[in-house]
């Protein structure tokens, strides 16, 4: 399967602790996006990230990419009750002119 | 908000209705897209338009049919669906077609097929 798969399938941490999901493909790609869905919403993009980079920041967002291992991680900081959400990585792949989402991390931030 | 939106963001039809969802976007984009979302499934891509032709058919059955009237607007129209076409139906807008540009989301309609 081309899609990034997403681990941990859930995570639940207190409010104020730092929350690290990671993203795992099998190809080749041009980039890499994170979105965030709240419950029976939309997505919403918070970072892509290109083959070529390594490390990308947004406020309390880090994202990390290692074509090597092909992998990546989302690192939230600081994390908040509003942070509660599932996380999807989508894979952009050479040849393909669609994105690949996987099947998400939910993350549960208790107060 | 995203700016791009969705009517109904409920539906619950039976097998034998024909309904459509509708999908306006007020960003400019060039290209628009339907997904479904089921539950312990990735989010999968049905349909996408680039200026307003239809430029990708993920192997949808027939019983789904997109429309594409200008580039702000797209439909996808039901008929004689199954249950397990209840899913969450998410419409999505980029500025162009293309992997390497984020996806802009409306909240969906969550439909349920009696």
């Amino acid at each position: 399967s081309q899609q990034g798969e997403e681990d941990p399938q859930a995570l639940s941490i207190q409010e104020g602790e730092n929350a690290t999901m990671n993203c795992s493909y099998k190809t080749s790609i041009n980039n890499l996006q994170w979105y965030r869905q709240n419950s029976g919403r939309g997505l919403v993009h918070l970072i892509l990230i290109r083959s070529n980079e390594r490390e990308k920041h947004s406020g309390r967002l880090r994202v990390t990419l290692d074509t090597s291992k092909k992998s990546s991680s989302l690192l939230i900081t600081a994390s908040r009750a509003a942070d509660t959400a599932s996380y999807f990585c989508a894979t952009g792949f050479q040849g393909a002119q669609k994105l690949v989402f996987g099947q998400g991390t939910r993350l549960t931030i208790n107060p | 908000e995203t700016g791009v939106t969705q009517t109904p963001r409920h539906l619950v039809m039976g097998m034998t209705n024909k309904k459509s969802l509708k999908c306006e976007q007020h960003l400019g984009h060039n290209a628009m897209y339907w997904y479904k979302q089921s539950a312990k499934k990735p989010l999968e891509l049905m349909f996408v338009y680039n200026f307003k032709e239809q430029t990708e058919n993920n192997s949808v059955p027939s019983r789904f049919s997109p429309e594409c009237p200008n580039s702000s607007h797209l439909f996808l129209h039901l008929h004689t669906l199954q249950p397990e076409d209840s899913a969450l139906y998410l419409c999505a807008s980029s500025q162009v077609w293309d992997i390497d540009v984020e996806l802009f989301f409306g909240s969906g309609t969550q439909l349920s097929v009696l």
